[in-house]
């Protein structure tokens, strides 16, 4: 299967906003809800921080969004922060019990 | 809290076995509804799952690792564990375990880094 396409870079000043695409196919971003998104700062583990396209799991701020139109899924965060900068991966359910993931978009706060 | 945590060794030499475990704390591995799953990220590059378990024993792979990976459970101890054969330097990666719910993961172990060389 192929990485979900994800933007290399994406930035933004503090208290804007911004979105992060990625994009699939019918047979994964379009064919199934269950679009996660990631948020990884050096060295560290993923944090979930979006479920089925547009969950926020508990303790993840508001102003982290998702939504998905056709085969590609976004990831909005609204009044940047500082410490939003930070690596963001898309992943989504692949059918046939598989699962892939995007290559990852660095997200600088200016 | 759950929590989940990698260990092994940190160098394999090529051709050889990489084996993990990932014990999981703060809950139980034997939770209906619940997988659990292994990631691997090499240096400076993206995420790609590896394959996930059930704790009756039901897997998930990903095609392209397939033929290399098991991964098993050993309920008794809480933990579960990632073998992956005949490794290459293209193997080398710092290696999560996480929950694995309805194709999300959450949360993640802090990770580690296995170098592939001699």
């Amino acid at each position: 299967q192929s990485a979900l396409t994800q933007p290399p870079s994406a930035s933004g000043s503090p208290g804007q906003s911004v979105t992060i695409s990625c994009t699939g196919t019918s047979s994964d971003v379009g064919g199934y809800n269950y679009v996660s998104w990631y948020q990884q700062h050096p060295g560290k583990a993923p944090k979930l921080m979006i479920y089925e396209v547009t969950k926020r799991p508990s303790g993840v701020p508001d102003r982290f969004s998702g939504s998905k139109s056709g085969h590609t899924a976004s990831l909005t965060v609204s009044g940047l922060q500082a410490e939003d900068e930070a690596d963001y991966y898309c992943g989504s359910y692949a059918g046939s019990s598989n699962f892939v993931f995007g290559g990852g978009t660095k997200l600088t706060v200016l | 809290q759950l929590q989940v945590q990698e260990s092994g060794p940190g160098l394999v030499k090529p051709s050889e076995t990489l084996s993990l475990t990932c014990t999981v704390s703060g809950g139980s591995i034997s939770t209906s509804n619940y997988y659990w799953g292994w990631i691997r990220q090499p240096p400076g590059k993206g995420l790609e799952w590896i394959a996930s378990i059930y704790y009756t024993g039901s897997t998930y792979y990903n095609p392209s690792l397939k033929s290399r990976v098991t991964i098993s459970v050993d309920t008794s101890k809480n933990q579960f564990s990632l073998n992956l054969r005949s490794v290459t330097a293209a193997d080398t990666a710092a290696y999560y375990c996480a929950r694995h719910i309805t194709w999300r993961f959450d949360p993640w172990g802090r990770g580690t880094l296995v170098t592939v060389s001699s």
